[in-house]
């Protein structure tokens, strides 16, 4: 069972915008910076954003990412059919002593 | 290109061991702090454990602690996981991933390897 909770599911049509929530506690995303990844199916997990906001070198601004206390949220902009796959957030957990990640939300292009 | 590959998974009955290794290229190994990280079928991500850049200190999910160790060998480039008391729980694919310098996050990630532990 993870810390981090994400919605199971979101869906919108091509060209759309779809964001996807992440909550969790003081411990996490409350004094800790967040990570998001995407993750296609039977492939690994590739990093989307990190230290919250961040975009690695190579990720389109279509994707952004924002926190605002314990909560994290991705947002997908232009969404692409190659844009379906699962997304995690991620971080570290103070009182944990661990990294976690979020239960995961499967994103689907109507 | 940065690039890791993992290596040493595979079927093995329950109480038994497996070292998994990761292959490390196309960077400054030694500079950056490694974690491994597995998936069970069809479940989400879970942190297994991490080291530092110089092997100094590691740190591991309690799920593992005390049957995993992580270590690495600078000179070769290569990251290992030491798995012990292997129960039916963590069959699951195993990724090594490379922590972002300076910031927090996993940017690359190697393609896996599956571990089954079953009798």
């Amino acid at each position: 069972q993870s810390v981090l909770t994400q919605p199971p599911s979101v869906s919108a049509a091509p060209g759309q915008k779809v964001t996807i929530s992440c909550s969790g506690s003081s411990s996490n995303i409350g004094n800790n910076y967040v990570s998001w990844y995407r993750q296609l199916p039977g492939t690994a997990p590739k990093l989307l954003i990190y230290d919250n906001n961040k975009r690695p070198s190579g990720i389109p601004d279509r994707f952004s990412g924002s926190k605002s206390g314990t909560s994290a949220t991705l947002g997908i902009t232009g969404l692409q059919t190659g844009d379906e796959a699962d997304y995690y957030c991620g971080t570290w957990d103070s009182s944990l002593s661990a990294y976690v990640f979020g239960t995961g939300t499967k994103v689907t292009v109507l | 290109e940065v690039q890791l590959v993992e290596s040493g998974g595979g079927l093995v009955q329950p109480g038994g061991s497996l070292r998994l290794s990761c292959a490390a290229s196309g960077f400054t190994f030694s500079s950056y702090w490694m974690h491994w990280v597995r998936q069970a079928p069809g479940k989400g991500l879970v942190w297994v454990s991490r080291i530092y850049s110089d092997g100094s200190s590691a740190s591991y999910a309690d799920s593992v602690k005390g049957r995993f160790t992580i270590s690495r060998d600078n000179a070769k480039n290569t990251l290992y996981l030491q798995m012990n008391s292997l129960r039916a729980e963590d069959t699951a694919v195993y990724y090594c991933a490379r922590g972002v310098l300076r910031g927090w996050g996993y940017d690359y990630w190697g393609q896996g390897t599956l571990v089954t532990v079953s009798s």
